[in-house]
């Protein structure tokens, strides 16, 4: 079964600091990979995505994340963080999507990651 | 285009008593997922249908609760009788049914058994 693991339950930061947050998966195969964001009081959005190809990925919001095989993570960065920043952030996999198999693309959350930015 | 939408926003049980949630999914999209979000964790899968079929419901706990999506469209997510336990923000989300296609989600709704 897969599973995600995320390093930091809360991070607290100064605008303009620069942030990483760690994740970890486990799963035996190909995988897709996404971060989600919950701002306060809004629904879950996709901050980016990555299927294949370059290992790192640009989202919305000068976010991006790399990928690492070799190391099963898939870590978010932004280089200066901004009080807007202040949300819940989700690590999230899963198989890729085959409608001719057994694979819908469940997609499995790790226990997010609540950043605080101060102004 | 118009997001998920889920009614009601909040609601407030006793155990024991049962309880719906509603779902209504971007138009078009042909899978439909209810997940259970508890407090101070990530979004745990319930139950996905691919159309008017469920592909996966392996985290469903049957015995309280149940779910159907009516002519591949609307959904409801039942639980009868509620627990404690069952306290969380359930969110539906739906996505195309091309492959590989981000999930979009709904603003929830959040349970409070009591």
């Amino acid at each position: 079964a897969q599973s995600v693991s995320q390093h930091n339950h809360h991070v607290i930061l100064s605008e303009a600091a620069s942030l990483e947050l760690g994740c970890n998966y486990s799963y035996g195969g190909t995988v897709n990979l996404f971060w989600y964001v919950q701002y306060p009081g809004q629904h879950l959005q996709l901050l980016l995505k990555y299927f294949s190809g370059d290992p790192l990925v640009k989202g919305i919001k000068g976010f991006e994340a790399e990928f690492i095989k070799s190391k099963f993570s898939f870590n978010l960065r932004k280089p200066s963080v901004q009080w807007s920043d202040t949300a819940e952030y989700f690590c999230a996999v899963n198989p890729p999507f085959n409608a001719g198999g057994t694979s819908y693309g469940k997609l499995t959350f790790g226990q997010g990651t609540i950043l605080t930015v101060h102004p | 285009e118009a997001g998920v939408a889920q009614s009601p926003r909040y609601k407030i049980i006793e155990k024991r008593q049962s309880v719906a949630f509603w779902c209504n999914p971007i138009s078009g999209h042909a899978t439909l997922y209810w997940y259970q979000q508890i407090l101070g964790q990530g979004p745990k899968l319930l139950i996905q249908f691919q159309n008017n079929g469920v592909v996966d419901d392996s985290q469903l706990p049957k015995d309280r609760f149940s779910a159907e999506r009516l002519k591949g469209v609307d959904s409801t997510l039942k639980i009868q009788p509620a627990k404690l336990e069952d306290s969380a923000v359930y969110l539906c989300a739906s996505s195309s049914w091309r492959g590989n296609s981000p999930l979009h989600f709904g603003n929830g709704t959040r349970l409070t058994v009591t």
